[in-house]
């Protein structure tokens, strides 16, 4: 079985201030890892993915996040807010190989920015 | 990147009556379609998985003859809710993973608020 922990239903930052959300995963066999973002009323767009090869993996609008299986942690950040950052992110996880494509998603983490 | 495509994106409808969501992969096959619903200010909890030529499975807890699910091509699930009740009223996505690629990423389409009155 997988599970997503999310840290922290809402995260508020100021404009420009470093934006870091928290991912802890567990799975019985190495993951492929996700963060999506979820703006009102609309569905989701993938940010980045882990899947193998360099744990730190970069995304779209500037935000990384980095694979630390020690931990079992997939920390989304960004180095500086902005204001159009402010959406949900969810956090997924699923099995790596195989033809099982479910993804199993964190609670999500509702970012706002502060000008 | 893989296009998903769902219609409508809002629906109101009168209690008792159906709807039908549908999702379209635009630029590749899915054989493979999820339905997701989602509760305000909540996470995405899957309802079925959409299987092309097959019945659909459902999750614990969902009634299938409540929430039909019909995968009649490889570009274009539905999903119909059935006698609709205030209840059912919620966000519903869906989403088709591109198995093209190494951990084949989820296209989620846009997303369709149901309101019941």
């Amino acid at each position: 079985a997988q599970s997503v922990t999310q840290l922290g239903s809402h995260v508020s930052v100021s404009e420009g201030a470093l934006v870091l959300l928290r991912c802890n995963y567990s799975s019985s066999v190495p993951p492929y890892l996700f963060w999506y973002v979820q703006y009102p009323n609309q569905g989701l767009q993938l940010l980045l993915k882990y899947t193998t090869g360099a744990t730190l993996v970069k995304g779209i609008n500037g935000f990384e996040a980095e694979f630390k299986k020690s931990e079992t942690s997939f920390h989304l950040t960004k180095p500086s807010a902005h204001m159009s950052d402010a959406a949900e992110y969810f956090c997924a996880v699923r099995r790596s190989g195989g033809s099982n494509y479910k993804l199993t998603f964190g609670k999500g983490t509702l970012l706002t920015v502060n000008p | 990147g893989a296009v998903v495509s769902q219609h409508p994106s809002r629906v109101i409808c009168k209690s008792g009556t159906s709807v039908k969501i549908e999702c379209r992969s635009l630029d590749f096959q899915a054989t493979t379609m999820f339905w997701y619903r989602q509760f305000p200010k909540q996470s995405l909890m899957l309802m079925a998985t959409s299987n092309e030529g097959s019945k659909a499975t459902y999750e614990q807890g969902v009634e299938k003859d409540k929430f039909l699910i019909n995968h009649a091509s490889l570009t274009l699930s539905t999903l119909t809710v059935t006698s609709a009740h205030p209840e059912d009223s919620s966000f519903y996505i869906c989403s088709a993973p591109d198995r093209g690629g190494l951990g084949a990423e989820a296209f989620f389409g846009q997303g369709t608020r149901l309101t019941v009155v």
